[in-house]
């Protein structure tokens, strides 16, 4: 799982500011996946992404979030106007299938907003 | 949707001493996996194992998924294995996103 990067490792936003985070998946995988975890709360699936394309994004919050995995590049996952709320860590995690095959997770990004 | 429990949720243990730790889940899966969160907060992979047995070293895993139930086993356990065990599903359908338990927390003592 080392394989999956994640950056940045840490993220300090104020309020109203943006964050974005990105995420390079695992040579050969082009299944990606965000979860979220808050603290006291477990880990949450936010949204799969395929290239180029939204698979599920039912996790996401409604507004200020957004995430992308263009033909090129890292995934993004974009949050607007951040809020203290938000603060928490962000993981990505990859497969080379969807399915049920094994996902690898990234180191994280935490998130914090002042 | 599918419910994920966790138990104990927290485990303190002597150096050298052996744990199960126990994850049901209440349906059907396509996939089953378990995490080791360390105190620096990464996710590791232990296993991939929605079905039968599988051992790593000091660790093992069971899923009996008729029983809709996997059992973490360490052994000899270390220092380093304190942190957070995370079990985490994919029933049928769920286009391969996890559902997380909430977690067992593991403290090692020297």
């Amino acid at each position: 799982n080392a394989g999956v990067m994640q950056n940045p490792r840490h993220l300090v936003r104020r309020r109203g500011q943006e964050a974005r985070l990105r995420c390079s998946p695992m040579k050969g995988h082009s299944h990606v996946y965000w979860y979220r975890q808050l603290p006291e709360e477990g880990l949450k699936f936010m949204v799969y992404l395929q290239k180029e394309n939204i698979i599920d994004e039912s996790g996401m919050p409604k507004e200020r979030f957004s995430a992308e995995f263009p033909k090129e590049g890292p995934s993004i996952l974009r949050i607007q106007q951040v809020v203290r709320g938000d603060s928490a860590a962000y993981f990505c995690a990859s497969s080379p299938t969807g399915g049920a095959t094994e996902a690898f997770f990234g180191q994280g990004t935490r998130l914090t907003v002042v | 949707g599918i419910q994920v429990e966790q138990s104990p949720p927290d485990l303190i243990l002597q150096e050298g001493a052996n744990s199960t730790l126990r994850c049901n889940f209440s349906d059907s899966v396509n996939n089953l996996q378990w995490f080791h969160q360390n105190p620096w907060g990464q996710l590791i992979n232990l296993f991939y194992i929605p079905s039968g047995t599988k051992q790593n070293g000091r660790l093992s895993a069971t899923t009996v998924a008729t029983e809709r139930y996997s059992l973490l086993y360490i052994s000899s356990s270390q220092t380093t294995d304190s942190g957070v065990y995370f079990c985490a599903v994919v029933p049928p359908g769920a286009n391969s996103k996890l559902t997380f338990g909430k977690g067992i927390t593991l403290s090692v003592r020297p």
